[in-house]
């Protein structure tokens, strides 16, 4: 079955650095691209940033243009987020997600369990 | 950006009714609409995507409809597993957005 489970997260200081992975099962991972969305605790979802299948292609959210960085390696059916400059808004569960890959359009069919980044001194 | 906006944000029902909510777009969206159930400490869960298409295991009782800038999501008989939150998701253009939840309680 499909699964992602993503790792990573933890207390970070104010402007270090962390690097969130997402490991896949289930499904072939380079044929979907994949996206992290982020939930502060007690508010709503905010999508970060997007990959195409074969990593060619990334967006990200204007509030992490800069400090954030998707990558990928489908040999190892691993998606990866790199935060810098860590800011305490950046504070949230992070998900990784697939896409639902309904031609024209972008749907999250399943989610990982995500994972907590703290950013506090 | 394109802004989603859902209404209310917080509704209390009992098991056995018919609730709606509503997500409104700043701009067309045409029918490119996503709703999710989300429960405390879990991974929103995909009910709905192009405005009105079920997602496969998704109970029949959830339905959407709406195109342009107006949605709706209905739940047509309130079970207790239905008691979370619900968000609405634009999947016209990135940046993609997500309305702000709506919370369903147990009235």
């Amino acid at each position: 079955q499909v699964q992602l489970l993503e790792s990573g997260g933890g207390v970070v200081q104010p402007g270090r650095s962390l690097r969130l992975s997402c490991a896949v099962s289930g499904f072939i991972f380079r044929s979907y691209a994949m996206y992290w969305v982020r939930q502060a605790p007690g508010k709503g979802l905010e999508w970060v940033a997007v990959i195409s299948e074969h990593g060619n292609d990334k967006y990200y959210a204007n509030s992490v243009k800069g400090r954030f960085t998707i990558s990928r390696d489908n040999s190892k059916n691993t998606m990866y987020l790199e935060i810098s400059s860590l800011r305490a808004e950046d504070t949230a569960v992070y998900y990784c997600a697939r896409d639902l890959r309904v031609t024209g359009t972008v749907y999250f069919d399943f989610w990982g369990q995500g994972t907590l980044v703290t950013v506090s001194s | 950006d394109i802004q989603m906006t859902q209404s209310p944000s917080s509704v209390s029902a009992s098991v056995g009714d018919r609730v709606t909510i509503t997500c409104r777009a700043s701009q067309d969206i045409d029918r490119w609409l996503g709703w999710y159930q989300q429960k405390p400490g879990k991974a929103p869960n995909l009910l709905i995507y192009a405005a009105s298409n079920l997602q496969s295991g998704v109970p029949s009782r959830f339905s959407g409809s709406g195109s342009g800038t107006d949605f709706s999501l209905t739940i047509s008989s309130l079970q207790p597993e239905d008691f979370a939150t619900y968000y609405c998701q634009q999947g016209y253009s990135v940046p993609l957005t997500f309305g702000q939840g709506t919370r369903l309680e147990i009235k």
